[in-house]
This record gives C-alpha cells, sequence and structure tokens, in this order.
C-alpha cells in the first residue's frame, strides 16, 4: 500500500523566500509522483509530476521537485515566493498496477506568504 | 469551458435528508472519482469508477452511493446525511490509457449538514 507523509501542515514564508515543501512516500512499486495545487475555493490543479527518467522535474509557476529514491522524497521548491503562490498544496502517489489505479494524497501543506 | 463541473456547488441540508452531487466531464476520460476533503486529513477516496458498468469502494464508503449514469456523468448520493458528512467533496477524471493516471479535479461542493 502506498502513502504520503507531508511534513508540516502550514508553512509561512517571506516574499521572496525560498519555498520548501516536505513530500516523503511509501509505495511497494516504483513510484508515480504528483504534486497539485488547490487555489482558495477551486479545485486541484497539477503542479508537476514524476514519472520516469530525469529526477528533478519542472512545473508551472516557478515551482520545481526533485524525486530521491534513496530518501523516499520528493520535496517541493521555488526559489521566490510570490504573494499568488498561498495555497494548499498536495502531495500524491500513484499505485499504478494495470487497469486499477488510484492515487494516494498527503495530508496537504498551507503555504502563506507575507511581505 | 470547465472541464469538470460539479453541481451545487454548495448545499445546506438537515440531518436525514436523501442528497445527491453531480459531476460531468467534456474530456472523454473513463476513470471517474469522489473524494471527501476535510481540514488536516487532505483528500480521501469514496468511490471510483473505471466505466459505467465498474464501480469500487474507496477507503471511507460507508454512508454513499454512488451511480455512473454515462461515461460523462457520476453521482454521489448520501441516504440519510449526518452532520459528519459535511466536507468539500470532489470530483475527478483521469484517462485510462494514461499509465500515470494524472488526475483532473472539479471545483468542489461544499456540503453542510446541520
Amino acid at each position: 500500500a502506498q502513502s504520503v507523509t507531508q511534513l508540516g501542515s502550514h508553512v509561512s514564508v517571506s516574499e521572496g523566500a525560498l519555498v520548501l515543501l516536505r513530500c516523503n512516500y511509501s509505495s511497494s512499486v516504483p513510484p508515480y509522483l504528483f504534486w497539485y495545487v488547490q487555489y482558495p475555493n477551486q479545485g486541484l490543479q497539477l503542479l508537476l509530476k514524476y514519472t520516469t527518467g530525469a529526477t528533478l522535474v519542472k512545473g508551472i509557476n516557478g515551482f520545481e521537485a526533485e524525486f530521491k529514491k534513496s530518501e523516499t522524497s520528493f520535496h517541493l521548491t521555488k526559489p521566490s515566493a510570490h504573494m499568488s503562490d498561498a495555497a494548499e498544496y498536495f502531495c500524491a502517489v500513484s499505485d499504478w498496477g494495470g487497469t486499477a489505479s488510484k492515487l494516494t494524497f498527503g495530508t496537504g501543506t498551507r503555504l502563506q506568504v507575507t511581505l | 469551458d470547465a472541464d469538470v463541473t460539479q453541481t451545487p456547488r454548495n448545499r445546506i441540508t438537515k440531518t436525514g435528508k436523501r442528497i445527491m452531487l453531480e459531476c460531468s466531464q467534456t474530456k472523454g476520460h473513463d476513470r471517474m472519482y469522489w473524494y471527501r476533503q476535510d481540514p488536516g486529513l487532505g483528500l480521501r477516496l469514496i468511490y471510483y469508477s473505471f466505466d459505467v458498468k465498474d464501480i469500487n469502494k474507496g477507503e471511507i464508503s460507508d454512508g454513499y452511493s454512488v451511480s455512473r449514469q454515462a461515461q460523462a456523468k457520476f453521482s454521489l448520493s448520501l441516504e440519510s446525511a449526518i452532520p459528519n458528512q459535511t466536507a468539500l467533496y470532489f470530483c475527478a477524471t483521469s484517462d485510462l490509457r494514461d499509465p500515470y493516471n494524472e488526475q483532473f479535479f472539479g471545483p468542489g461542493t461544499r456540503l453542510t449538514v446541520l
């Protein structure tokens, strides 16, 4: 069974500072990993995903994440936070196996960006 | 031109009432999912369906039922609503041909059970 742990339910950074949101996973098969973002009063939208190949994945709005198998991590980073980045972020792992496929989500990290 | 739509967007109901949440999609995807979101708990899977004849329970299906009326429509029902079903509900879809299962979400339905 898969699981995802997001360390820190709330993270606060200053505008222009580095954003680091942590995600660790557990999976019995090679994982497919996702970061989704949820802006206030909206559904989730995909930020980026890791499937195979390059372990550093670039997404929308300047975010990127690095898959580290040895650390079972997939942390999300952005060099310089913007006020518009304030949202809730979810890490997820896919249990792909044939046609049976589900996503398991972490509990989310709410990012606050201050002036 | 939303690809995944949910109705209603907000609903307040009373304990014991039957309520249906509807999801429609124009993405042509076969896989559809219902999740609920609670603060501090993330998203938890209620039911999922891979085609019109396929319905599967998720991790928290008790108290809920679903109907897949067509490829594009997947409804969630609460037969007798209770206050701890107050939550934000999301519908999602994905393409059966996608081996990674990237999911696309609707805008959500905020349900309050008094």
